[in-house]
């Protein structure tokens, strides 16, 4: 089975402009969660897409949403991007019926905001 | 709120070594999963090893095991006969039984000499 994959793998961005950043899940992974990584805050929680439907949301402003389509591809857009929006954005997707939601993540898209 | 803390930022082992990285946690929560993931240079996080909060016993993968000690809500990762292939960030993750979202500490970066 292929893995999680995110495109594109590097983007570079303006203030001001937006961006949409895509990931496709595993065959039969249903759940998507998106994460922003950075070295001043970690790794936190975005949001969560189950079955086309946000399940979850993480503590960020409204600049950043996301969706999700019925093969379960997602896809998080940020608008009027900031200096520190620049991070390391990581899809993960989770298998249906699995005990422990384990959460399998793809190689990730570094956005560079100048 | 769920809060993860790992106090050593860095931490460096001879190869085929053993080496121990701390992670404690804050939950008022009875029932969650833990997890260590690891992040090498790539970027892409790997799951190394988890834990069911219920279980008394210590997961084992290999040459990785955990330490969990529920009551002091710690959760330290073992790593026997270290290889250089086992360098990289390694995160500690608390996630509780029935949400999606992952709560990640601040990073371990684990360095292998020859």
């Amino acid at each position: 089975k292929a893995g999680v994959t995110q495109t594109p793998r590097y983007l570079i961005k303006t203030r001001g402009q937006q961006v949409t950043l895509s990931c496709s899940p595993i065959s039969g992974h249903r759940s998507v969660s998106w994460y922003q990584q950075t070295p001043g805050q970690g790794l936190q929680f975005l949001f969560e897409y189950f079955s086309e439907t946000q399940r979850n949301k993480g503590n960020f402003p409204g600049r950043f949403s996301g969706r999700q389509f019925s093969n379960s591809r997602s896809e998080m857009n940020v608008s009027t991007l900031e200096l520190g929006d620049s991070a390391l954005y990581l899809c993960a997707s989770t298998p249906r019926g699995s005990s422990y939601n384990e959460q399998f993540f793809g190689p990730g898209t570094r956005l560079t905001v100048l | 709120a769920q809060t993860v803390t790992q106090s050593q930022p860095e931490m460096s082992v001879q190869e085929a070594e053993t080496v121990t990285l701390s992670c404690t946690y804050d939950t008022s929560e009875s029932d969650y999963y833990l997890f260590w993931y690891k992040q090498p240079p790539s970027r892409q996080m790997i799951l190394v090893i988890r834990q069911e909060a219920y279980k008394q016993q210590n997961a084992t993968e290999n040459r990785f095991s955990v330490n969990f000690q529920k009551a002091a809500k710690s959760f330290s990762l073992k790593i026997s006969d270290s290889q250089l292939g086992d360098a990289a960030m390694y995160f500690c993750a608390y996630k509780v039984v029935s949400g999606s979202r992952l709560t990640f500490g601040e990073g371990t970066q684990l360095t292998v000499n020859p």
